[in-house]
């Protein structure tokens, strides 16, 4: 079957970086997606991996490893508004209408 | 404002009682999906739709249906709701289906059926 695994809860400082681990078993693979999703709210996009490789935008940063299926959102100089849920998501090969859902971290940021 | 609207935001029900989960996107997307998101559990698809009379079955379709008459439109239809249908829902729609787009979400229709 096809499986995304995150850790369920975090917990980190203000100020300092972490690292959201994902790891994926999907048939094929055709692109990874992380979301930030604050209690409540709706998902809002935060990146996009399809080669190997490190991705940075601005705090975030992406990294992706097709052949351990494996990627990490690492976020740096955490703040208080980071407290969220970070999902992600890949897309299998044999489709471009669907993705496959991690459960998503839920991320504490403790001053 | 570019923006996913659903309607309504917050809906209790009871069993049986048919009601339809309005879905609206102004940015002129041909793709788009309704989820579902429980606790525990990643967002699962219901279904999805290419394009306008276009439509899907995602993962969990059981128990619902979906229209896609105008391209700006996907409203979500229960026509015999059941409290395992409780639970928070997502439509998202995306401009196209390659591979890098992202989706927009709406806000979320938190629905309990009692």
């Amino acid at each position: 079957g096809q499986n995304i695994d995150q850790p369920t809860e975090m917990t980190a400082t203000e100020g300092a970086i972490v690292q959201i681990n994902c790891t994926y078993q999907t048939s094929g693979f055709n692109g990874l997606f992380w979301y930030q999703q604050h209690a409540g709210e709706a998902p809002t996009f935060l990146s996009y991996n399809v080669l190997d490789g490190l991705e940075e935008k601005g705090r975030f940063s992406s990294f992706l490893s097709r052949s351990k299926g494996y990627s990490y959102l690492l976020l740096k100089e955490l703040q208080m508004k980071d407290s969220a849920s970070y999902l992600c998501a890949v897309r299998p090969r044999d489709s471009n209408y669907q993705l496959i859902w991690g459960a998503g971290t839920k991320l504490i940021i403790k001053p | 404002e570019a923006q996913v609207t659903q309607n309504p935001r917050y809906l209790i029900t009871v069993t049986g009682k048919k009601l339809t989960v309005t879905c609206s996107q102004n940015m002129n997307h041909e793709y788009m999906s309704w989820y579902r998101q429980d606790p525990g559990l990643g967002l699962r698809q219901i279904y999805y739709s290419m394009n306008v009379e276009v439509t899907d079955k995602g993962d969990v379709p059981e128990g619902y249906k979906v229209s896609r008459k105008e391209k700006r439109n996907f409203p979500l239809i229960l026509e015999s709701p059941s409290p395992n249908q409780t639970s928070l829902y997502f439509c998202a729609s995306s401009f196209s289906l390659a591979g890098y787009e992202e989706q927009f979400f709406g806000p979320g229709t938190r629905l309990t059926v009692l």
